[in-house]
């Protein structure tokens, strides 16, 4: 069955701080993404990847990063994390760039 | 560039009574469209899709979609609602040439006794 995974369900950081989150997929999938998920405004993508070490902007971009050593893991990285970046975070994947894509569980961060 | 309307924010269905949640998406070719369910605190789950072929797609857990190109629409339905069906629902419009999906800003639906 297909699975994609993200380290923390819950996280709180304080301003400033650097965040990571971890995804990882076990379906050998080319293509992952980020998104932030915030009410009213849906699903906004960050970045995605589809390759290794390979990545694009989506929407909103500023103020993060990403990286991608091995096919299987996506991290998100806030450098410096600020108060409106409290968000529900996703990680999904694909086979092919336009076809389905699987969700992780999400993360909720929290910054203080 | 795709876009993707869900003009309803929330919808509330009396349990057993059918279902049908509005999409509508912009895009000048034939797309790839999608519906997924969250849970919540869960992430999104792949109801149904449609490619090409038959308009009228099923899906998991009794839900259906019909793609209408006329009327650039993707509505989902169910003939008989449960309490567990309560949960946010999304459009989501992709295309071959694409290298991403567009969702839309969800429907939540809440489902009462």
């Amino acid at each position: 069955d297909v699975k994609v995974t993200q380290s923390s369900r819950y996280l709180v950081k304080r301003t400033g701080e650097k965040v990571f989150l971890e995804c990882v997929q076990d379906m050998d999938h080319e293509n992952m993404f980020w998104y932030r998920q915030d009410p009213g405004l849906g699903l906004r993508l960050i970045y995605f990847s589809y390759d290794v070490k390979m990545k694009e902007k989506g929407d909103i971009p500023e103020g993060y990063s990403v990286s991608r050593e091995k096919k299987e893991r996506f991290s998100l990285i806030l450098e410096s994390a600020s108060t409106n970046q409290t968000s529900m975070y996703l990680c999904a994947s694909s086979l092919v760039t336009a076809d389905t894509q699987y969700f992780g569980p999400g993360t909720r961060l929290t910054v203080l | 560039a795709q876009s993707v309307t869900q003009p309803d924010i929330h919808i509330t269905v009396s349990e057993g009574a059918s279902l049908e949640l509005r999409c509508n998406y912009s895009y000048g070719a034939t797309p790839y469209l999608f519906w997924y369910v969250q849970s919540p605190g869960q992430g999104l789950q792949l109801l149904l899709k449609y490619f090409s072929g038959d308009t009228l797609v099923q899906g998991i857990k009794g839900f259906e979609a019909e793609f209408k190109r006329s009327q650039s629409s993707f509505n989902l339905r169910k003939p008989s609602v449960h309490w567990s069906d309560a949960a946010e629902y999304f459009c989501a419009v992709g295309a071959r040439s694409f290298q991403k999906l567009v969702f839309g800003t969800g429907t939540r639906l809440l489902v009462s006794p």
